[in-house]
Formats: structure tokens, sequence, C-alpha cells
């Protein structure tokens, strides 16, 4: 069955950078547009970015913005997100999750399938 | 930002009962074009990602029960289970593609009484 599956939990140091991964199988990894959110421990969900798989496109939330980048390896069928400048505060869980149509307009679509997700804690 | 708030916070409803969340959100999220809101609804189990369960407002995604409908438009929603199962125990969420960014509400609690 269709499936997101994540690369395993991070530690990392303030100011340092984590990139994790998200390997989609069972289904045209080009087809569907991916998004990221992360959850901070016992908070909702936030989301992070998506990237258009298919032609590298991507659109990203602005409190973000400088500090992420989605990108994506089509001939391994995987998506990377990549935050830097960590901080505490951005230690949570970070999910990958892929649009639910084919057909939404670029980035505007609900998500059907998620990742587990991947910890990331930042700690000195 | 768009912003959405769920209401109640949390919630406790007895085995059979009916439960209903409502998520409002700060401006219209219907597109005219296409008569279609754009807002989703997710359900998250303790240690698990979300589950999608309803898009486009009212669209029940494939395999959830039909004990799960969802209604409203423009900039008030409701989740509604008609018949709370021991199962659904969990925190919905609320969930705008309108605008960017992407933005959830804070969650609702749905316990058993």
């Amino acid at each position: 069955q269709v499936q997101l599956v994540q690369s395993g939990a991070e530690v990392k140091k303030p100011g340092a950078s984590v990139k994790v991964s998200c390997k989609a199988s069972e289904y045209t990894f080009t087809d569907y547009g991916m998004h990221w959110v992360r959850q901070a421990p016992g908070q909702s969900l936030e989301w992070m970015g998506w990237i258009n798989t298919g032609n590298g496109n991507t659109k990203y939330s602005q409190r973000f913005q400088g500090r992420v980048t989605i990108t994506r390896d089509t001939s391994a069928s995987t998506a990377y997100m990549e935050l830097s400048s960590l901080r505490s505060e951005d230690t949570a869980v970070y999910y990958c999750a892929r649009d639910g149509s084919t057909s939404c307009y670029p980035g505007s679509c609900y998500m059907d399938v998620w990742g587990k997700g991947t910890t990331v804690t930042v700690s000195s | 930002d768009i912003v959405l708030t769920q209401s109640p916070d949390s919630l406790a409803v007895s085995l059979g009962e009916r439960a209903t969340i409502n998520c409002k959100s700060s401006q219209t999220i219907l597109y005219s074009s296409n008569n279609k809101n754009y807002l989703a609804w997710y359900q998250q189990k303790p240690g698990q990602p979300p589950k999608l369960l309803i898009y486009w407002a009212s669209t029940r995604d494939s395999g959830v029960p039909d004990r799960f409908s969802g209604s409203g438009s423009e900039t008030d929603f409701t989740l509604t289970i008609s018949s709370l199962q021991a199962e659904d125990v969990a925190v919905y969420y609320c969930q705008q593609y309108y605008g960017t960014p992407r933005t959830f509400g804070q969650g609702t609690k749905v316990e058993i009484k």
C-alpha cells in the first residue's frame, strides 16, 4: 500500500542543521506533491512547506523562510526537509504528508497519507 | 495568516452518543470559482501521525466510517461523530488549504464520559 517512510530520530545542538528524508513507495512519486508539517510536544500541527515533486517548485511558510529547504530526488522517490540554525523551539516531530489528489491546484490540497514522523531534539 | 479556532478544546461523550466539534475560520475558505471549501479534518491518536477523515469540508476519505461527517461553508464548519465508539478517542484537528501558510486548528480532545 502507499507508504511514506521517514528517516530516524535526530539529536542536534543549537545552531546546527538537520535533514529529514521521506521515501515514498507504491505510487508514482512525481504525481503528488509533498508537504512537511511539524508538531512540538503537546502542541498542534504546524505547516512548514510543500514541494511539487514533478518540477521541484516549492512553497514555504514565512515563519521558516530562509531556514527551511525542501528538495526531492525523483530517482529515489524521496523528499527531503532541511532546517538550519536550529534552536530549542525546533524540538518536534516532523512529518511528511502527501497531497491527497493529483488534481488540486499546486500546493492547495489536503494531505491523505502521512509518514510516521521523525523526532528532532535540539539540545545543548 | 488564516486562523482556525476550534471549540470546544475538549469534550467527554458517552459511548453511542453524538460528538460535535466546531471550527471557525478568520476568513472565508470557500473558493468561488469551484465552489469548494478548502477544509479538512484529521484524527490523531497518541504516538501516531494524523489520519485524514474529511476533505473539501464534507467528503469522507476512503475507509472512514460513515459515523463521521463534515458540514459547513465559508467560515463555519462542523465535524460530527454520530455515535461515539471507544476507538474514536483522539484529538481532532481542522486544517485549511486555501491560504498560505496552511494552518491547523488548536485541536479538540475527545474522551469517553
